[in-house]
């Protein structure tokens, strides 16, 4: 496995203002992904993010409202910009481990997000 | 869009063996089934997944239906810190080349275990 860490583990913010969230890892990872659980419900994929190429959105994602960062192997950020209450949610990143038979992926703690 | 359907809640008595049912009947024949649990506020957690065969390691066993259509979680003897929330998920292929993926999430067995 991986050890995976989250930076802010939760924050309060202000509608119309912006959020960085960083995920670090403690080895190196080619893939990384970003996903989004809203209040009560299952997790919906936002984008995989691979290290020296864009990141690919998932349907009903855009790059405006959460542009992403991969700059190395062990690290990657989500922003959340011009947020409103709708974007209040437990924000997740993953990193996929290769294994002897697939890929598996670990996840990180998540990021609480309340929008005021 | 989700390709699993779990019920949504379950319990079991702490010790005896909780049984975690999954349909995915349009699931194709390179897609994996993942089990995750998420336990609340945490991130989810990985517990096992499969192609074909049965699968066993030190946290359940997975059993996939011969036709694939379906599977079964079994904790074998359930504790009270195995409640949480159980993910069954469909693995795909992702939109960036034959290496990528993406896990499809569905809504979830809450399980309690009951002292």
């Amino acid at each position: 496995s991986a050890v995976i860490s989250q930076k802010p583990s939760r924050d309060i913010c202000q509608r119309g203002t912006s959020l960085t969230i960083q995920c670090q890892v403690d080895s190196q990872v080619t893939m990384m992904f970003w996903y989004r659980q809203q209040p009560g419900q299952s997790l919906t994929l936002i984008a995989t993010a691979n290290q020296g190429s864009e990141a690919t959105y998932e349907s009903g994602f855009v790059i405006d409202k959460f542009p992403i960062s991969r700059p190395n192997l062990t690290f990657s950020t989500l922003t959340v910009s011009n947020m409103s209450p709708e974007d209040s949610s437990i924000y997740l990143c993953s990193v996929d481990l290769a294994g002897e038979n697939t890929d598996t992926q670990y996840f990180g703690p998540g990021t609480r997000l309340t929008v005021l | 869009d989700a390709k699993t359907t779990q019920p949504p809640s379950m319990d079991c008595a702490e010790g005896r063996a909780a049984n975690l049912p999954c349909n995915h009947s349009t699931i194709s024949g390179n897609e994996y089934v993942y089990w995750y649990r998420q336990i609340h506020s945490q991130g989810p957690q990985y517990i096992i997944h499969g192609l074909k065969n049965n699968e066993t390691n030190e946290m359940a066993s997975l059993i996939i239906t011969e036709d694939r259509k379906s599977s079964t979680l079994i904790l074998p003897h359930a504790t009270l810190r195995d409640t949480a929330v159980y993910y069954c998920i469909v693995r795909v292929a992702g939109l960036i080349g034959d290496s990528s993926y993406k896990l499809i999430f569905g809504s979830g067995t809450r399980l309690l275990v009951r002292p």
